[in-house]
């Protein structure tokens, strides 16, 4: 079955440090790839998403991710983390031929330290 | 343009009563769906609509009914709440409109309604 595993359910940086977010996934394919955030008491933000091409993408606010086929990866990354980047963070996975439907990971909250 | 609206932001329930979520967006799109979200298990797909007129099944759809009421609007009900329909749930929205590669597009997230069913 397809699944999307985020192994870091938390994740402490301290602001100013380097960030890198896990995020593999069991598919047949090559899907879609996605990164959301969510801050505290909001939906859901597009962060990133990855369709084909170029394997590094970039998204807003400074995040980068890596697609990686070899390892099933899609890998979130910042160099320096601020402190409103506090928030919890969630990959995605949609097949290529799509029923609308998204495979979700259970998130990685990132926690900043001072 | 407010994006994606939900209403109630919070609701209290006592088991087996019944209530209605309620989802609007103003962008134009044509699919929208209906996500619950609970610690640890990240966000689950009850409903979609693909578009004016459709809806499908998700990952857990027990429990739930919905109405794609136009173009904007797609609520959510629960007809006899149950304590393990205690959750967070989102309403989103998608320009998405053909089950092709390349028409793969974002979904924007409404801010949610928190839902206690005692």
């Amino acid at each position: 079955a397809q699944s999307v595993t985020q192994p870091d359910i938390h994740i402490t940086v301290s602001e100013g440090a380097s960030l890198e977010l896990r995020c593999n996934y069991s598919y047949g394919a090559t899907p879609y790839l996605f990164w959301y955030v969510q801050s505290p008491g909001q939906g859901l933000q597009l962060l990133l998403k990855y369709f084909s091409g170029d394997t590094l993408v970039q998204g807003i606010k400074g995040f980068e991710a890596e697609f990686k086929r070899s390892q099933s990866s899609f890998n979130l990354r910042k160099p320096s983390v601020h402190w409103s980047d506090a928030a919890e963070y969630f990959c995605a996975v949609g097949p290529q031929y799509s029923n609308y439907q998204l495979i979700w990971g259970a998130g990685t909250k990132l926690i900043i330290k001072p | 343009n407010a994006g994606v609206t939900q209403t109630p932001k919070f609701q209290v329930l006592k088991t087996g009563q019944s209530m209605t979520l309620q989802c609007a967006q103003d962008m134009n799109h044509n699919s929208m769906y209906w996500y619950r979200q609970d610690p640890g298990m990240g966000l689950r797909l009850i409903y979609y609509s693909a578009s004016e007129g459709t809806t499908d099944k998700g990952e857990v759809p027990n429990g739930y009914n919905v109405s794609r009421l136009n173009k904007r609007e797609f609520s959510l009900r629960l007809e006899s709440a149950a304590p393990s329909q205690t959750s967070v749930y989102f309403c989103a929205s998608s320009p998405q409109t053909r089950l092709v590669a390349a028409s793969y597009n974002e979904q924007f997230f409404g801010p949610g309604t928190r839902l206690t069913v005692l």
